[in-house]
């Protein structure tokens, strides 16, 4: 079975600097992942993916992941945060051999960015 | 918009009392996700819609939850005899086969009196 671990209930960053949101799965065969964040009384965003290729991608708002296969890991940063990136932030993902679209999510790691 | 539209956005039931909540997908999605997010929690898988295959209901809570697809388009959720731990916000999302990503609706928050 897929499952995904995020270690941090909360983050606090000061603003304008980096800011790491780690993440870790557990899937039988080829995983999505994927990285959405859900602002206050807004609903849940897309941020950004890894498929397949490249093992750090961008998204949007300057934020970037690093998938690490060897440690099952796809960490959400950023270089430089911001007060508005204050949000709750959900690591996600699919088996792409067992699951089907089943997508399994994270509980989630509240970022507080301070000024 | 072109967004996923989930209704009613609230919707307060006494115990016991049965539910239904909408979700209309964006047009073309192929796949439809029904979650539920406990106040400040994390999102719970409850079951997706793909195609015409069977849908997966592994993450149903209990025989009280059930939902349909119809036409490959709207979905509704219908939980019976609603219990106090029922409340929570129920999101639905759609996504498209070629984008993976998951395009998710405003949410419905039940609240089981």
């Amino acid at each position: 079975a897929q499952s995904v671990a995020q270690p941090e209930d909360q983050v606090n960053v000061a603003e304008g600097n980096p800011l790491t949101v780690k993440c870790t799965y557990s899937v039988s065969g080829n995983p999505y992942l994927f990285w959405y964040v859900q602002y206050p009384n807004r609903g849940l965003q897309f941020l950004l993916k890894y498929i397949t290729g490249d093992n750090l991608v961008k998204g949007s708002y300057g934020f970037e992941a690093e998938f690490n296969k060897s440690q099952t890991s796809f960490h959400l940063k950023k270089p430089s945060a911001l007060v508005s990136d204050s949000a709750l932030y959900f690591c996600a993902v699919r088996d792409m051999n067992t699951g089907g679209f089943k997508t399994i999510f994270g509980a989630g790691t509240r970022l507080f960015v301070k000024a | 918009g072109a967004g996923v539209s989930q209704s009613p956005s609230n919707k307060v039931t006494e115990k016991g009392k049965d539910v239904e909540l909408r979700c209309d997908p964006i047009s073309g999605h192929t796949a439809l996700y029904w979650y539920r997010q406990s106040l400040g929690q994390g999102l719970e898988f409850l079951i997706y819609f793909q195609g015409n295959s069977a849908p997966d209901k592994s993450g149903l809570p209990s025989d009280r939850f059930s939902a349909e697809r119809t036409g490959g388009s709207v979905s509704t959720l219908t939980i019976q005899r609603t219990q106090q731990e029922d409340s929570a916000v129920y999101l639905c999302a759609s996504s498209s086969p070629f984008y993976n990503e998951q395009f998710f609706g405003p949410g419905t928050r039940l609240t089981v009196l």
